[in-house]
């Protein structure tokens, strides 16, 4: 099966870049998303589409990709920040939708 | 306003069934794929099923083939997870989302339903 592949942890001073990594297979042939969740809640996207950023997301909030890893990169990290991130893509070859593990965001 | 509302949760003992269902308004039901997603207690997300548009295509993540069924009333905007055969393992918030197309993101997720398996 499909491995997608995050830090469990990062942690950042507020008013620094935090970056997520997110590794797979041929991530590259695959179309990233990107999501927030805080506790209780459920997530929101916060880019899709690898780089696009849906409306009402700062644009603090970035996603890039490169070889076989795509990163999601929050500049200026503020406390609302503090969030798990998660990465997603559907993958075709197994018809099915990957969760990567997770990673849980600390502002310092 | 998009709203997705989740219910049918609950506590079931090891090897009983759950019937969740998801109700969804404030966008066009029959336009997009439907999901269920889960969390276990403490854990990451989970992909669960899949179901298209007109119902015609259904996926299931392995751990849960043979025993979950995805089906959706375009009617009556719901989406239901027909559970069977529970497990502890099964134990978890369970989420349904929408998006646009298989490959897409999910702009839409509701608030989620807990389901606790246990004897």
């Amino acid at each position: 099966s499909y491995v997608l592949t995050q830090p469990p942890s990062v942690s950042m001073a507020p008013g620094k870049t935090a970056r997520i990594t997110c590794g797979g297979n041929n991530i590259g042939g695959e179309s990233v998303h990107w999501y927030q969740q805080k506790p209780g809640q459920a997530p929101v996207v916060v880019i899709y589409s690898d780089s696009d950023r849906p409306s009402g997301i700062p644009e603090r909030f970035s996603g890039s990709k490169s070889g076989n890893t795509a990163t999601l990169t929050i500049s200026r990290v503020e406390a609302g920040d503090e969030a798990d991130y998660y990465c997603q893509v559907w993958h075709s070859s197994s018809d099915c939708v990957v969760f990567g593990g997770g990673t849980k965001l600390t502002v310092l | 306003e998009v709203q997705l509302v989740e219910s049918g949760g609950g506590l079931v003992q090891p090897g009983g069934s759950l019937r969740l269902s998801c109700e969804a308004s404030g966008f066009t039901f029959s336009s997009y794929w439907m999901s269920w997603v889960r969390q276990a207690p403490g854990k990451g997300l989970e992909w669960v099923a899949n179901i298209k548009q007109d119902g015609s295509e259904t996926y299931y993540v392995d751990s849960v083939k043979g025993r979950f069924t995805i089906s959706r009333d375009n009617a009556k905007n719901l989406v239901h997870l027909q559970m069977n055969t529970l497990r502890d393992e099964d134990t978890a918030v369970y989420y349904c989302a929408s998006r646009p197309m298989v490959y897409a993101h999910a702009p839409f997720w509701g608030q989620g339903t807990l389901v606790t398996v246990s004897s």
